[in-house]
């Protein structure tokens, strides 16, 4: 089983469309959790970290359920700039200095 | 602005050539920093942490001696991709931890990315 798994997409969605990534991950001990945004050839960036009473960041929405081992990202009125691939980002047993990443959900928005 | 930067970001090198890429910390101390690699569609994987003025440490099945890292500086690791081969094409993405610097997140700061093609 992979460390972090997140769905395969391609999402393909038309604009002002709402959209939702999930995301699991294996390790009970997981401490910090986080979805960044990688476009294509470029290095991933961090979109937003995700806190067990969930957290809203203008358009986008996470959340975070410890005892299911599962993690959200929800994109309300999508624009086409958020076309891009979401990692799902869980840090193992060295904290922030051992971030474990998801294979990535890749978005595309659609005028 | 970038406080990580990759060189070069794009290479092209025929098969049994060594390829060095470099990674700088621009205005902070890296004592740590990290290296993944990432194959299309893929996740990023950790490849090795390299420490400044100690032996990097390998992730399980990368081969330190294909993979030479070297921590000269505390703001300079390189990666030095030897005798590549076709099948080490990839994405190479260096990152360190904020460390010193103000920063208004806890993560790591990541590299450009350094893409790598071996024909």
């Amino acid at each position: 089983r992979k460390e972090v798994e997140q769905d395969p997409g391609p999402f393909n969605v038309p604009e002002g469309a709402t959209v939702a990534f999930n995301c699991t991950y294996s390790n009970s001990a997981s401490q910090s959790f986080f979805w960044y945004r990688q476009d294509c050839r470029k290095e991933p960036k961090l979109l937003m970290s995700v806190y067990s009473s969930g957290n809203e960041d203008g358009r986008f929405t996470a959340q975070l359920n410890r005892a299911s081992q599962y993690i959200s990202l929800l994109i309300r009125d999508s624009k086409l700039s958020d076309s891009a691939t979401y990692l799902c980002v869980v840090t193992g047993r060295g904290g922030n200095n051992d971030m474990r990443f998801g294979a990535g959900t890749r978005l595309t928005v659609k005028p | 602005g970038a406080v990580v930067s990759q060189h070069p970001s794009w290479v092209i090198c025929k098969s049994g050539t060594s390829v060095k890429i470099e990674c700088r910390s621009l205005d902070f101390q890296a004592t740590t920093m990290f290296w993944y690699r990432q194959f299309p569609k893929q996740s990023l994987m950790l490849m090795a942490t390299s420490n400044e003025g100690s032996k990097a440490t390998y992730e399980q099945g990368v081969e330190k001696d294909k993979f030479l890292i070297n921590h000269a500086s505390l703001t300079l690791s390189t990666l030095t991709v030897t005798s590549a081969h076709p099948e080490d094409s990839s994405f190479y993405i260096c990152s360190a931890p904020p460390g010193s610097r103000r920063a208004y997140t806890d993560t790591q700061y990541f590299g450009p990315g350094t893409r790598l093609t071996v024909l």
